[in-house]
């Protein structure tokens, strides 16, 4: 069963640091995209970025490059996505999906930047 | 600036049909958009239902089907259930890049 786990939800300082986690199993992880897709509370949905594990070749929305980094470690299966300095219009529920069709999405992870 | 435009909202009786509309600004939707299309419930992640313009997933419902009309992308919903009550959202490709459109909320009544 093809599986997308996320990290747990986050609460965070504006100016503070944060990677969040996506672990994929049940299929050939170095071989399919992931995908990572913003959603502000009550917004749509905005794609941020693509990795492809096996090379790790990156491409990113131009709304979100220099913003975030997309990266990935084999030896565990997991994508990550990271920031440096975390602003409170980064509040949001971060996705991670699979593959350029998106078939299969981790449940989301809850990023709430506040002071 | 790249934006792709669906109906902000759209109302259906179950039972009936309605289609769904996606648009580009950079000009008409071809099979080289790759259109996707997304349902998403209330609190729920998105769920895919249509890849590649026409291809529905295996857990696609008969009664979902996607195609090009008039220069855009589009969803019909044939039969529509009370269970269809959601956001749905395509998705586009442009060279390298994927890009959302705002929504539909369709309403069942």
């Amino acid at each position: 069963e093809v599986q997308l786990v996320q990290s747990g939800a986050e609460v965070k300082k504006p100016g503070e640091s944060l990677k969040i986690s996506c672990k994929g199993s049940g299929y050939s992880f170095r071989n399919h995209w992931i995908a990572w897709v913003r959603q502000m509370p009550g917004k749509g949905l905005e794609w941020m970025g693509i990795i492809y594990p096996g090379d790790s070749d990156t491409k990113y929305s131009p709304s979100f490059q220099g913003q975030v980094t997309i990266s990935v470690d084999m030896s565990t299966n997991t994508a990550y996505l990271q920031w440096r300095s975390l602003k409170a219009s980064d509040t949001a529920t971060y996705y991670c999906a699979r593959g350029d069709v998106l078939d299969y999405w981790g449940q989301g992870t809850l990023v709430t930047v506040s002071s | 600036q790249t934006v792709v435009t669906q109906e902000p909202s759209l109302t259906v009786s179950p039972g009936g049909t309605v289609t769904l509309t996606c648009a580009s600004n950079t000009g008409a939707v071809t099979n080289s958009y790759y259109p996707n299309w997304f349902q998403q419930r209330p609190g729920q992640p998105p769920r895919p239902l249509i890849y590649s313009t026409t291809n529905k997933h295996s857990w696609t419902p008969a009664r979902f089907s996607g195609s090009l009309l008039g220069g855009k992308a589009a969803l019909t919903l044939s039969g529509v259930q009370p269970e269809d009550e959601a956001e749905y959202y395509c998705l586009l490709y442009y060279s390298g890049a994927w890009v959302f459109g705002g929504g539909t909320k369709l309403t069942v009544l």
